[in-house]
């Protein structure tokens, strides 16, 4: 089993739906990433929290709207997204906010947009 | 930026042979390279991972090489089971964002 728990497992959400997706880690890591995964690619990162402050944003669209409320929580706020947002998103972390360090993932949320 | 190019795409052996999975990396400045295994279904699983103060390591029936001079880094599976059928990814970290920076994945079958 993961050590890193994401929740829904699974989300279906029309266009116009406001969601949003959870992360839950318990290892004491202080950095947190978002990923996004498409069928056979690898994972594209999207956003890094390092000690709760967000310290990457890899240029994503505004209606990805992340948030870290502590060091073991990471959410994600979907808005109007676009049938192309389909995809299974990633949560990890890792024992501290620089590089150089194992990244941990949890199972992921599949998204599919209607 | 880091660019990471894997081969194979797809791999198919028989049980009990060896895999080896290579990749290669751009940027000279990456000092650590993990390998995730992801089943169907799950995400990515860290299986073993090799800095660059490092030349090999092995965990088990899993082996990790890396020639910095060539910049490439391989996978070793021996004695591969119909559980190590997943599809593979190589990753590459500088170090200075917490950026990985993967291949674009090798599936592995393991056939009886």
């Amino acid at each position: 089993d993961t050590e890193v728990t994401q929740t829904p497992k699974h989300l279906v959400m029309g266009m116009t739906n406001k969601k949003s997706l959870k992360c839950e880690q318990h290892m004491g890591h202080r950095a947190m990433y978002w990923y996004k995964q498409k069928a056979k690619k690898p994972p594209e990162l999207m956003f890094v929290y390092s000690y709760e402050k967000l310290s990457i944003n890899e240029s994503v669209p505004s209606r990805f709207s992340p948030e870290c409320p502590n060091s073991s929580l990471l959410n994600l706020h979907l808005h109007a997204l676009q049938p192309e947002d389909s995809a299974l998103y990633l949560c990890a972390s890792s024992p501290a906010g620089v590089g150089n360090q194992p990244q941990h993932f949890g199972d992921g949320t599949r998204l599919s947009i209607l | 930026g880091e660019n990471v190019e894997q081969h194979p795409s797809t791999l198919s052996v028989q049980e009990g042979d060896s895999a080896v999975i290579k990749c290669t990396y751009s940027d000279s400045a990456s000092n650590y390279f993990p390998w995730y295994k992801q089943e169907l279904g799950k995400g990515p699983q860290l299986i073993i991972d090799i800095r660059s103060n490092v030349g090999e390591k092995k965990d088990q029936r899993i082996a990790v090489t890396l020639n910095k001079t060539a910049k490439h880094f391989s996978l070793h599976i021996t004695e591969t089971q119909p559980e190590d059928s997943a599809v593979y990814f190589c990753a590459a970290d500088t170090g200075t964002a917490s950026k990985l920076t993967f291949g674009t994945g090798t599936r592995l079958q393991v056939t009886l």
